[in-house]
């Protein structure tokens, strides 16, 4: 069994659509959550990270994090066809350390 | 400032070649950690290196991988004698200690090796 399972989609929405992402995982160490963004024949860079349990909202992007449930979600508000990438999570024990990811979710925002 | 940079962009070689990845981190970072990407998958953890030593290479699949690091700087990624499981996108990133605009020790990642072992 996966450290971290995530629905690779693929997922299609219409522009300005509510986008729900989400992961579960197995490792009760898992301390900090982050959502990776990876255009086509790019790097993952970093689009949103939690530590513990909670909430945190960056503009359009919501994350959050339920440790009693094993479960994180990242919400797109008013998607937009430049959110068109694979969303991968990511999660550590500690700071610094590992970063163990999810199969990352194919998301096409169509205009 | 300048990312991560890594070189080759893309690498096709021969089954039972050795292979050579390298990896430029952003200047300053003292962590560098190299992932593979095989297709339609999540990244895997490979390696870690804070300075020139690699506390956690807990990742590497086989005895044929290999890397180091040249002090705070260059690391390079060795596999030999490839198999054709190799093939995969290898990810190279870096980190620091100093705070980042999202978080502290974001792990910041370079476009990838795409390795195609035919």
């Amino acid at each position: 069994q996966k450290e971290v399972e995530q629905d690779p989609g693929p997922l299609s929405v219409p522009e300005g659509a509510i986008v729900s992402l989400n992961c579960t995982y197995s490792n009760s160490a898992f301390q900090y959550f982050m959502w990776y963004r990876q255009y086509s024949r790019k790097g993952p860079e970093l689009l949103m990270y939690t530590y513990s349990s909670g909430n945190k909202e960056d503009g359009r992007f919501t994350a959050q994090v339920d440790k009693s449930s094993k479960y994180i979600s990242l919400f797109i508000r008013d998607s937009q066809p430049s959110d068109s990438a694979t969303y991968l999570c990511a999660m550590s024990v500690t700071s610094g350390s590992r970063l163990t990811f999810g199969e990352g979710t194919q998301l096409t925002v169509n205009p | 400032g300048a990312g991560v940079s890594q070189s080759p962009s893309n690498k096709v070689t021969e089954k039972g070649k050795d292979v050579e990845l390298r990896c430029d981190p952003i200047s300053g970072h003292t962590a560098l950690y190299w992932y593979r990407q095989r297709l339609g998958q999540g990244l895997e953890f490979l390696i870690y290196f804070q300075g020139n030593s690699a506390p956690d290479k807990s990742g590497l699949p086989s005895d044929r991988f290999s890397a180091e690091r040249t002090g705070e700087s260059v690391s390079t990624l060795t596999i030999q004698r490839t198999q054709q499981e190799d093939s995969a996108v290898y990810l190279c990133a870096s980190s620091s200690t100093i705070p980042g605009p999202k978080y502290q020790e974001t792990q910041y990642f370079g476009p990838g090796t795409r390795l195609l072992v035919l």
